[in-house]
């Protein structure tokens, strides 16, 4: 079975804070995907990377950056976490396109 | 770029009853439409899928219509039991990136014993 993983499950961090939020698929997947969702707005798009290093922006990428250094690994950072960040987050991969995307369980951020 | 509404938002039905949720998408070059089901504490996981040459396809109790004419798709339920209750999305994919899904907002499916 794919599996997602996501580092943490819920996180609780203060304003100004630089946040890591980490990701990792097991099964060489090409793509991986990071959203946030909101209740009644569904899942947003915030990036994406199809390869190594390489990473595109999705529709909400601000304040936020993401690092892919290995193929099974891709970090959403939030350079200085604000209160509009509290959001869960949602990592994905797929082994191409269109294909079905895999999801992790999610991480709940709550900024303070 | 697209824009996949999606109704309703809350949905209660009857156990054995059938369920149907719509979506409706903006862009006419999307041309792949899969359903998505979130159990709660869970990431959504995909339930089925399809593509822009094909009307209908069906999967057990589940069926997606695509009407391509006038841009929207539905998810039908059939049957539906306890363990079907669950936030439900759909998506589209966008026209000219072969990688970025638009999710709708998703609709709380409650089926009642």
């Amino acid at each position: 079975d794919v599996k997602v993983t996501q580092s943490s499950r819920y996180l609780v961090k203060r304003t100004g804070e630089k946040v890591f939020l980490e990701c990792v698929q097991d099964m060489d997947h090409e793509n991986m995907f990071w959203y946030r969702q909101d209740p009644g707005l569904g899942l947003r798009l915030i990036y994406f990377s199809y390869d190594v290093k390489m990473k595109e922006k999705g529709d909400i990428p601000e304040g936020y950056s993401v690092s892919r250094e290995k193929k099974e690994r891709f970090s959403l950072i939030l350079e200085s976490a604000s209160t509009n960040q509290t959001s869960m987050y949602l990592c994905a991969s797929s082994p191409g396109t269109p294909n079905e995307q895999f999801f992790g369980p999610g991480t709940r951020l709550t900024v303070l | 770029g697209e824009n996949v509404e999606q109704h309703p938002s809350t949905l209660s039905v009857q156990e054995g009853d059938s369920a149907v949720i719509k979506c409706t998408y903006s862009d006419s070059a999307s041309n792949y439409f899969p359903w998505y089901k979130q159990e709660l504490g869970k990431g959504p996981q995909l339930i089925i899928d399809i593509r822009s040459n094909v009307g209908e396809k069906k999967d057990q109790r589940i069926a997606v219509t695509l009407n391509k004419t006038a841009k929207h798709f539905s998810l039908h339920i059939t049957e539906t039991q306890p363990e079907d209750s669950a936030v439900y999305f759909c998506a589209a994919l966008l026209s000219g990136s072969a990688r970025q899904l638009t999710f709708g907002s998703g609709t709380q499916l409650t089926v009642l014993p």
